[in-house]
């Protein structure tokens, strides 16, 4: 079975902190997608990476940066956390392009 | 961006009683479609993969249908059960995922 695991399922930040999301999985795939996931908006993508040290924009990159440096971690940067952040995260990982998403259990951030 | 749609936004059965939800979208350019399933506190799960007009997919109590030319698909849940309460999301695979807002299902024993 797929597993893609986050580093925390809850954190609370302040503003302006520094936040990290670790993502990890184990099985090898090409592909990984960092999504948040807000009341009536649905999975908005905010970053993905096809490759080690690739990334590619989302539809909402705007105040993340990611880190790709081994193929089974995905790394999520808030540099500088805001109150417009508090969301739930969730990390996927595919195979293929067209693949199915094998999703992490998600991470609720909160930022006061 | 293109628009994924998910309809209705929430649902709420009796134990026993048979529902569909929709999802359509404007295009039918795309590799494929993607139902998910999402408990609460629980990781959003694959249920279908979608890829060819007339497909047909079935899992049990559910099944789904794509018509690509029309621009939607319907997922069908015969006999709900409690534990089918869950968030059901579709996905526009055009090599990313485009996600509706998902249908919010309640069952009811």
């Amino acid at each position: 079975d797929v597993k893609v695991t986050q580093s925390s399922r809850y954190l609370v930040k302040r503003t302006g902190e520094k936040v990290f999301l670790e993502c990890v999985q184990d099985m090898d795939h090409e592909n990984m997608f960092w999504y948040r996931q807000d009341p009536g908006l649905g999975l908005r993508l905010i970053y993905f990476s096809y490759d080690v040290k690739m990334k590619e924009k989302g539809d909402i990159p705007e105040g993340y940066s990611v880190s790709r440096e081994k193929k089974e971690r995905f790394s999520l940067i808030l540099e500088s956390a805001s109150t417009n952040q508090t969301s739930m995260y969730l990390c996927a990982s595919s195979l293929g392009t067209a693949g199915e998403q094998f999703f992490g259990p998600g991470t609720r951030l909160t930022v006061l | 961006i293109l628009n994924v749609e998910q309809s209705p936004q929430s649902l709420h059965v009796q134990e026993g009683d048979s529902t569909n939800f929709t999802c359509s979208f404007p295009s039918s350019n795309f590799y494929a479609l993607h139902w998910y399933r999402w408990e609460t506190a629980k990781s959003p799960e694959a249920l279908f993969v979608m890829t060819l007009n007339g497909d047909e997919k079935k899992k049990g109590r559910i099944s789904a249908t794509l018509n690509t030319k029309e621009g939607y698909s319907y997922l069908y849940i015969k006999g709900s059960q409690p534990e089918d309460s869950a968030t059901y999301l579709c996905a526009l695979n055009t090599d990313k995922l485009i996600f509706g807002t998902g249908t919010r299902l309640q069952v009811f024993p």
